[in-house]
């Protein structure tokens, strides 16, 4: 089974604080994704990549960025976390494009104070 | 916007009964995907069925697509409290690229 694994399931920072979600995926997917997920506006795309070192902007990129140095890794930044990125945070990667089934995490839920 | 909607917001239903959840969208889709998140986890695949399908299943699960209605429905026949989750439906729009997620069915299996 596919396995996509985030490193911190709660977190909690200060405003201005620099924050790294990590994101790892067991099977060799080209695709990962960040999205995050707050009550009442579903789950909105952040930023997505396709390949090593290649990464696009989701609907909300403003306030982060993301590195993919490695396949099966995919990080996303907080330059300087704000109360407003508090937010459950949820990785993903397909197989099969970006139109495909996908994989998430057991998410990160994040708390900026 | 091709976001899917999901109907009702939320259902509570008792243990055994059928549940009934449905989609609607406004654009041309590629595929329809519906997924489970149980609370506080990451979510999970059910089911995706493709523009020229009109019906799939997969255990309990019964997933029918009416693109003429822009209107898919879950169906979980004999619900058991495992079921208690929120269920999405996401579309992929036939010009576009990517998943777009509706806000989700809260279902509460009562015992």
């Amino acid at each position: 089974d596919v396995k996509v694994t985030q490193s911190s399931r709660y977190l909690v920072k200060r405003t201005g604080e620099k924050v790294f979600l990590e994101c790892v995926q067991d099977m060799d997917h080209e695709n990962m994704f960040w999205y995050r997920q707050d009550p009442g506006l579903g789950l909105r795309l952040i930023y997505f990549s396709y390949d090593v070192k290649m990464k696009e902007k989701g609907d909300i990129p403003e306030g982060y960025s993301v590195s993919r140095e490695k396949k099966e890794r995919f990080s996303l930044i907080l330059e300087s976390a704000s109360t407003n990125q508090t937010s459950m945070y949820l990785c993903a990667s397909s197989l099969t494009g970006l139109t495909g089934e996908l994989f998430f995490g057991e998410g990160s839920r994040l708390t900026v104070l | 916007s091709q976001q899917g909607e999901e109907d009702p917001q939320a259902l509570s239903i008792q243990e055994g009964e059928n549940a009934t959840m449905n989609c609607s969208y406004k654009t041309s889709i590629n595929n329809l995907q519906w997924y489970r998140q149980n609370s506080g986890r990451g979510l999970v695949h059910l089911i995706l069925i493709r523009s020229n399908e009109r019906e799939k299943h997969s255990g309990r699960l019964r997933v029918t697509l009416d693109t003429s209605k822009k209107s898919s429905s879950l169906l979980i026949t004999a619900s058991r409290a495992a079921d208690t989750a929120s269920y999405f439906c996401a579309t992929v729009g036939s010009r576009d690229d990517k998943i777009i997620f509706g806000k989700g069915t809260r279902l509460h299996i009562l015992p």
